[in-house]
């Protein structure tokens, strides 16, 4: 079973407007934490924003923040006021711990495109 | 400054033939990754190492080879068994200790087979 899904495989925004990116998890560990990550085309994994599972208010890093909704396990990333540079994939991971490792589960991404 | 580097950018490699990528970092990291990523998907975990001497199968880790024999390296061969091996490859590395044990991400290596 996919434990990470992103069903939006592209989106489109217009700069200066606001976007949220879907991302839904499934585990049955109460510890865990989500990630959000972004990959310009150059391919170099960027770290936007960290949200654990314990974290009682949502994060919040500059203008992306996650929405985190913990009964429905989704972290949505809501990016504010887009520019061009945010055009990019971007991938919500969820950490998950196995044999004393911690280990990254991936989502499938979510192309964003910002036009002028 | 601190962070991983990976080498080379892109490799090309005839069918049949080892090749090895070489990733390094100088973050003090314990635990170090290394991931493949093939077009429209996610990164799958290829093999992780903790700590020097010691790595784990990942997901995908049939044709695959590493070794840690220092801290700051982890090398990947990718082995003529590998049925499709041309992929993006990007290693990363975390803390092991408390805290959110984000990963960073080196700039990638691109293979091809021809």
């Amino acid at each position: 079973a996919q434990k990470i899904t992103q069903t939006q495989p592209g989106m489109f925004v217009q700069e200066k407007e606001a976007v949220t990116l879907d991302c839904t998890y499934d585990t049955s560990d109460p510890s865990y934490g989500l990630f959000w990550y972004k990959q310009p085309s150059s391919g170099e994994m960027i770290f936007l924003i960290y949200q654990g599972s314990y974290d009682q208010q949502n994060a919040t890093e500059g203008r992306y923040s996650l929405n985190f909704q913990k009964a429905r396990k989704s972290a949505n990333l809501v990016i504010s006021a887009s520019q061009l540079g945010d055009s990019a994939m971007y991938f919500c991971a969820m950490r998950e711990r196995a044999y004393n490792t911690d280990k990254l589960i991936f989502g499938t991404g979510t192309r964003l495109q910002v036009f002028p | 400054d601190g962070g991983i580097t990976q080498s080379p950018k892109y490799l090309f490699r005839k069918e049949g033939q080892n090749v090895t990528l070489s990733c390094e970092q100088n973050l003090n990291h314990d635990a170090m990754y290394w991931y493949r990523q093939d077009p429209g998907q996610g990164l799958r975990l290829i093999y992780y190492s903790q700590i020097v001497n010691d790595f784990q199968k990942g997901d995908i880790a049939e044709g695959y080879s590493v070794s840690r024999e220092k801290k700051e390296s982890f090398p990947l061969t990718v082995t003529s068994a590998q049925k499709n091996p041309t992929a993006f490859y990007l290693c990363a590395s975390s803390p092991t200790t408390s805290g959110r044990l984000e990963q960073f991400f080196g700039p990638g290596t691109r293979l091809t087979v021809l």
